[in-house]
């Protein structure tokens, strides 16, 4: 079972700054929180990802709480394109690759 | 740098039939893992390939065998289709190295029907 909870859907207005929230309260010390989004379709892009600290690029930024038990994700400029499903996951940098995908967030962007 | 790509994008077949998927993974990976994901759900993970070997499989049945060649690039068997089967297969690629195996990149999957 996924190891996250994320709300079902939200809406968001065009050009404003998106919050997608995830809960991960059973995260433990070595794992990393990753975001994927999928637009309908497509196979999953990834976003961002991290451990404990802050993480900022071109798409995104990552804000993990002190306790790590709930992340973030902006999207500081939301635009009709990232409208899509977002996927909060928690994932053992060394376990081998399986990522465990709940039912993520619909995001819809609107004008 | 080319990114992972999968071929081919659309496939039918009928119940009983065997189908063969294919993923070439991005530049610079070794390691390839497989997903299925049905309508409305999020991807479930098959297995993963690394230096031509199964290295951690999901649940699910022997009929979803692999392979993987020594460029890194990987079929997906599936035997026996069943209806159950239809669903969009993705394929991810990543490294696999000394600390671990790093971000996986998915290509654009196959959508299979099996009528």
């Amino acid at each position: 079972d996924a190891k996250t909870t994320q709300p079902t859907s939200m809406d968001c207005a065009e050009g404003r700054a998106a919050n997608l929230p995830c809960n991960h309260s059973t995260i433990s010390g070595n794992e990393y929180v990753y975001w994927y989004r999928q637009i309908h379709s497509q196979g999953p892009q990834y976003i961002i990802h991290g451990l404990k600290n802050n993480e900022t690029n071109e798409m995104a930024s990552l804000i993990i709480t002190e306790d790590r038990k709930s992340s973030t994700l902006i999207l500081p400029h939301a635009t009709l394109r990232d409208t899509a499903v977002y996927y909060c996951i928690v994932s053992l940098y060394n376990q081998g690759g399986k990522l465990i995908f709940g039912q993520g967030t619909e995001l819809s962007v609107k004008p | 740098e080319t990114g992972v790509t999968q071929s081919p994008t659309h496939l039918i077949k009928t119940r009983g039939q065997q189908v063969t998927l294919r993923c070439s993974s991005q530049s610079g990976h070794n390691t390839v893992s497989w997903y299925q994901q049905a309508l409305g759900q999020g991807p479930q993970f098959i297995f993963q390939y690394y230096r031509e070997e199964e290295n951690g499989r999901g649940n699910f049945p022997p009929r979803f065998s692999g392979l993987q060649f020594p460029n890194y690039s990987s079929e997906l068997n599936v035997n026996a289709l069943e209806l159950d089967d239809s669903a969009l297969y993705l394929c991810a690629s990543s490294r696999f190295g000394a600390s671990g195996t790093d971000t996986q990149y998915f290509g654009p999957g196959t959508r299979l029907t099996v009528l």
